[in-house]
């Protein structure tokens, strides 16, 4: 089964509207952490933002905030008045602790592409 | 200045030559890891190293070995490249906190014919 399913292969939104980027999980973990990548065309990766599952308020980092809904077990990011610059593919990936190891598995990602 | 450091970032090679992609952090992380990314897949964890000595498998070990002699380094080799191999090889580093971001390397593109 998959630990991280990104359900949207691609998305096309128009410039200065907000987007939001789906994310679900699944892990028996109690103590787990949630990320968001951008990579751009140039193929570097670029953390966005952190959600850790003992949070009690959802992440904010500038434009970018993630909906953490615990109990459905999702982690959207959500892009606020969205540029040109953030077309990219977007990566959710999630670090667990299997016995004392910590593993991070990746989505398949979503390419956002953003229309002038 | 932090970073990552992966060489080479582009190898063509062919099957059964063995090679070693070089990784090496300034940061004194303990985390270091390798990945590969395909196309509909994502990135998916190969091998990560918790600290010096000790290495674990990730999702899609087969066919590639590690080290971890420094702290700095994380080599990762493939003793007989096979084509379906052939991707882009991501390596990453990060303290060990469940809270830290993985700090990427720029990527190697490997082709392997």
């Amino acid at each position: 089964a998959q630990k991280i399913t990104q359900t949207q292969p691609g998305m096309f939104v128009q410039e200065k509207e907000a987007v939001t980027l789906d994310c679900t999980y699944d892990t028996s973990d109690p103590s787990y952490g949630l990320f968001w990548y951008k990579q751009p065309s140039s193929g570097e990766m670029i953390f966005l933002i952190y959600q850790g599952s003992y949070d009690q308020q959802n992440a904010t980092e500038g434009r970018y905030s993630l909906n953490f809904q615990k109990a459905r077990k999702s982690a959207n990011l959500v892009i606020s008045a969205s540029q040109l610059g953030d077309s990219a593919m977007y990566f959710c990936a999630m670090r667990e602790r299997i016995q004392g190891a910590q593993k991070l598995v990746f989505g398949q990602g979503t390419r956002l592409t953003i229309n002038p | 200045e932090a970073q990552v450091t992966q060489n080479p970032r582009y190898l063509i090679t062919v099957t059964g030559k063995k090679l070693t992609v070089t990784c090496s952090q300034n940061m004194n992380h303990e985390y270091m890891s390798w990945y590969r990314q395909d196309p509909g897949l994502g990135l998916r964890q190969i091998y990560y190293s918790m600290n010096v000595e000790v290495t674990d498998k990730g999702d899609v070990p087969e066919g590639y070995k590690v080290s971890r002699k420094e702290k700095r380094n994380f080599p990762l080799i493939l003793e007989s490249p096979s084509p379906n191999q052939t991707s882009l090889y991501f390596c990453a580093s990060s303290l060990l906190g469940q809270e830290e971001p993985q700090h990427f390397g720029d990527g190697t593109r490997l082709s392997i014919l």
